[in-house]
């Protein structure tokens, strides 16, 4: 089955501060999608993006489908954006999950 | 917007006793629900499709008889732990998809 890996492992922010996200897969993907998981375990849907660009708010994603890999952007980080991101692909009606990013900002 | 409802959050337990996880679609109908066990620190991995109807599929390495499966309508599927030992301990997700994929807000298993 498809590899999903996610870097950076972690990353601390300064409050304001910009970063990105960065997802490699191993194979094709067809159904990449990038979660929000906040400090207390719940789980927000942020962007399916299998190509192309999208932007919601302060948050963007790219995904280069050709060279298997998706970029999250967060602009202007603010604490509440603190929690891992999971990138994951939908393959076979399942969800292969990414190890995530934790993300921490500091006010 | 479609909501997924996961009860209870946080459930603490005997050793040797049974414990049953509930996932709701309060809004929407969902014939397919999933499973997920997440230890600190790491991802999710799946460890069962629910079907409405039908015999759960569970992902290989996880065992049926430990980790009880049933969804008996389009709005609920329920997972039992039984006989929870110490090493059952985790946060374990629900899912559902209505357009795209929602998540229940969890429940962390402490098993004594």
């Amino acid at each position: 089955g498809i590899q999903v890996e996610q870097s950076p492992p972690d990353l601390i922010l300064q409050e304001g501060a910009n970063s990105t996200l960065r997802c490699n897969f191993s194979d094709s993907v067809n159904n990449l999608q990038w979660f929000h998981q906040n400090p207390w375990g719940q789980l927000i849907n942020l962007f399916y993006i299998p190509s192309g660009t999208k932007q919601n708010g302060r948050l963007s994603a790219t995904t280069v489908a050709t060279e298997r890999y998706s970029l999250l952007y967060i602009s202007s980080s603010q604490t509440t954006d603190s929690g891992v991101y999971f990138c994951a692909d939908l393959e076979g009606g399942k969800l292969i999950f990414g190890q995530g990013t934790e993300l921490s900002v500091k006010p | 917007g479609a909501v997924v409802s996961q009860h209870p959050s946080r459930v603490i337990c005997k050793s040797g006793t049974s414990v049953k996880i509930e996932c709701r679609s309060l809004d929407f109908q969902a014939t397919t629900m999933f499973w997920y066990r997440q230890f600190p620190k790491q991802s999710l991995m799946l460890m069962a499709t629910s079907n409405e109807g039908s015999k759960a599929t569970y992902e290989q390495g996880v065992e049926k008889d430990k980790f009880l499966i049933n969804h008996a309508s389009l709005t609920l599927s329920t997972l039992t732990v039984t006989s929870a030992h110490p090493e059952d301990s985790s946060f374990y997700i629900c899912s559902a998809i209505y357009e795209k994929l929602f998540f229940g807000s969890g429940t962390q298993l402490s098993v004594l």
